[in-house]
């Protein structure tokens, strides 16, 4: 079965600094997709970055960004000048991208992220 | 809005009691899911549905739960007998099949068991 741990149950950051957030992942699978989604306070999950394991160049939205290392299992995500607005729960996720199972997420535990003015 | 809605979003009830939770997905979207976030915790997936079909139920649902998403539009969550460890939030997420697309979520609904 696969795991995802996020090392880091709370981080903060100044505003306008750079944070990165770690997840490791652990899957047998060779294709797959992994996530960071992010929950607000209002506590709805919105999508903020998807990587494809057969890609190797790293993805990006923005100020979103991740470092993605295949062979360590290894899938952080870089905040770039942070913003208030970027203040909540941070989930890493995991998904197969073929076979029986390709509709199912598995979560880490989150990462609660503060920004302080 | 055309975002998944969840009805009702917090609901506090007696051990012992039923409760229902209702899901209308993204009105185009043919997969539905259900996953259970408790505190401190990611959420975590509880059953998946394409169209009507519930085609996987977790092992975290017990006998005391039932889904159903007649006419594959919304989905209902019905916990039978409910005990002060189903206290959690409730999540219902929706897609359209395939693999790239996105999973989106509702808001959630709060259960609180007394």
């Amino acid at each position: 079965a696969q795991t995802v741990t996020q090392s880091q149950p709370e981080m903060s950051v100044q505003e306008a600094e750079t944070v990165t957030l770690s997840c490791t992942y652990d899957t047998s699978e060779s294709d797959y997709y992994l996530f960071w989604y992010k929950q607000p306070p209002s506590r709805q999950m919105i999508l903020v970055i998807r990587q494809e394991a057969y890609k190797q160049q790293n993805a990006t939205e923005n100020r979103f960004s991740v470092n993605f290392q295949k062979a360590a299992k290894s899938f952080s995500l870089k905040i770039s000048d942070s913003q208030l607005g970027d203040a909540a729960m941070y989930f890493c996720a995991y998904r197969d991208r073929g076979g029986g199972s390709n509709y199912k997420l598995t979560f880490g535990k989150g990462t609660l992220l503060t920004v302080n003015p | 809005d055309t975002g998944v809605s969840q009805d009702p979003r917090h609901k506090i009830t007696k051990r012992g009691q039923n409760v229902t939770f209702r899901c209308d997905p993204i009105s185009e979207h043919n997969r539905l899911y259900w996953y259970r976030q408790t505190l401190g915790q990611g959420p975590e997936f509880l059953t998946y549905f394409q169209n009507e079909a519930q085609l996987e139920k977790s092992r975290l649902l017990s006998d005391r739960f039932s889904a159903e998403r007649p006419k594959g539009s919304f989905s209902t969550l019905e916990i039978q007998r409910t005990e002060q460890g189903d206290s959690a939030m409730y999540l219902c997420a929706s897609s359209l099949a395939g693999m790239l697309h996105t999973i989106y979520f509702g808001e959630g609904s709060w259960l609180t068991v007394v």
